[in-house]
């Protein structure tokens, strides 16, 4: 168990849906990265934010969109659903810069979501 | 920006055989190297780590790693593989005091055979 948590654990919607992924970090933790992970395009990074403040974007699509809030939780927001957006969804956190652990990354158990 | 590239994708080795997982990364300064492992259905997990230091890092189950700054390398390596190593493996790269932004690798399935 890594300390990092993910609601729901599964989710299964129609094509053109919004739906909200959940994501608390480790106790502690500054950074909370998105993560999605499919068969065909492997692990490929979203978004990353630190204290709230959006750090780095990745291969993320416009109809995708996070937040991180006080408290530090985040949320993955996916609307118009689409089939190819059917993946796993994985949250991850890191401690803050500086420590032994800066940089390492704690995964969530992650969220499968089917598009149908 | 920083890249990290895995070669092999794919890796079917037999039991007892030995591994090398290759890992190379572009940057120009000062970096942080980790390996993480996903077993079949299961999230990302650290495997080993490199900060400083010795260059050869020995992580958990009996892994590790050769950071070779002059290669810009960082392989991951076990003498003898066992069944329950089948699992993808992931090499990820941050620079030191950065802004926490972490660059991973495509990944590597490996598969033993028993």
């Amino acid at each position: 168990d890594s300390g990092v948590t993910q609601t729901p654990k599964h989710l299964i919607t129609a094509t053109g849906q919004r739906v909200t992924l959940r994501c608390s970090p480790r106790s502690g933790d500054l950074s909370v990265y998105w993560y999605q992970q499919s068969l065909d395009q492997g692990l490929q990074f979203l978004i990353q934010y630190y204290n709230g403040e959006e750090r780095a974007k990745g291969n993320i699509l416009e109809r995708f969109s996070a937040q991180q809030f006080p408290d530090l939780h985040s949320e993955l927001n996916l609307s118009s659903l689409e089939l190819g957006d059917s993946a796993l969804y994985f949250c991850a956190s890191s401690p803050p810069a500086g420590g032994p652990n800066t940089d390492t990354q704690y995964f969530g158990p992650g969220t499968r979501l089917t598009v149908l | 920006a920083q890249s990290v590239s895995q070669h092999n994708h794919h890796v079917i080795l037999s039991e007892a055989a030995s591994l090398e997982l290759g890992c190379n990364y572009s940057y120009g300064g000062t970096v942080n190297l980790f390996w993480y492992v996903q077993y079949p259905g299961q999230h990302l997990q650290l495997l080993l780590k490199y900060f400083s230091g010795d260059p050869l890092v020995k992580g958990i189950k009996g892994f590790e790693a050769e950071f070779i700054k002059s290669k810009f390398s960082f392989n991951l390596r076990k003498p003898s593989v066992q069944w329950s190593d089948t699992a993808e493996y992931f090499c990820a790269v941050s620079h030191s005091g950065g802004y926490q932004k972490v660059t991973f690798g495509t990944g590597t399935k490996l598969q033993v055979i028993p």
